[in-house]
């Protein structure tokens, strides 16, 4: 089954401690991308990634770290979580095609407290 | 830079009835425009999209969005609502560009309640 998934689903966290989320997807896209979900917000972008090795900063980049080492993978980083990263992040892929839609994982719920 | 605009925070419908979802984006050159919808602690699903030619997209579950170029709007609709209909729906704008990345900017989204 084609697929985005995230690990974890559900974090709650203290300020200052770092930690990973990690997406993977099955269906070999290039392109991948963070998300951070927020009311009245809608979805905004963190960082995305055209092919492996190559990320460039979303709209709202300030706070994470990201790498793309494999294809498949693409895990998100705070190094330094704050309060104001409490949110719903979601990963998503596409290919590289002109009619490629966005493919979303299911979410990671953040709570740093 | 593109920006997407859902003027209708909450929309609330009778089962039976006509929905339509209010979209309006500005992007410079020919948008790429879709639909997602975001039922309760779950992910995105994309219900329609629009690349270029016939106007009037069709989508999963009966939804429908009509491409206005002139008034910049990509608005969804369908004939008759389900309860199963009641969600959280989101209109986004895509942008691909020599050698960057599909970009899509999403609209702050309208949450639709659905009456029995």
């Amino acid at each position: 089954e084609a697929q985005v998934t995230q690990n974890p689903r559900y974090l709650i966290t203290v300020t200052g401690k770092k930690l990973t989320v990690t997406c993977s997807q099955n269906m070999n896209h290039e392109y991948m991308s963070w998300y951070r979900q927020d009311p009245g917000l809608g979805l905004r972008q963190i960082y995305y990634s055209m092919n492996v090795e190559v990320t460039d900063k979303g709209d709202v980049p300030e706070g994470y770290k990201v790498s793309r080492k494999e294809k498949r993978n693409f895990p998100l980083i705070l190094e330094s979580p704050s309060p104001n990263q409490t949110s719903l992040y979601f990963c998503a892929s596409s290919s590289r095609d002109r009619g490629g839609e966005q493919y979303f994982g299911p979410g990671t719920r953040l709570t740093v407290t | 830079a593109q920006s997407v605009t859902q003027p209708d925070i909450h929309i609330t419908v009778s089962e039976g009835a006509s929905l339509e979802l209010r979209c309006n984006y500005s992007y410079g050159a020919t948008p790429y425009l879709f639909w997602y919808v975001q039922s309760p602690g779950q992910g995105l699903q994309l219900l329609l999209k629009y690349f270029s030619g016939d106007t009037l997209v069709q989508g999963i579950k009966g939804f429908e969005a009509e491409f206005k170029r002139s008034q910049s709007s990509f608005n969804l609709r369908k004939p008759s609502v389900h309860w199963s209909d009641a969600a959280e729906y989101f209109c986004a704008v895509g942008a691909i560009s020599s050698g960057s990345a599909r970009q899509l900017t999403f609209g702050s989204g309208t949450q639709l309640t659905v009456l029995p």
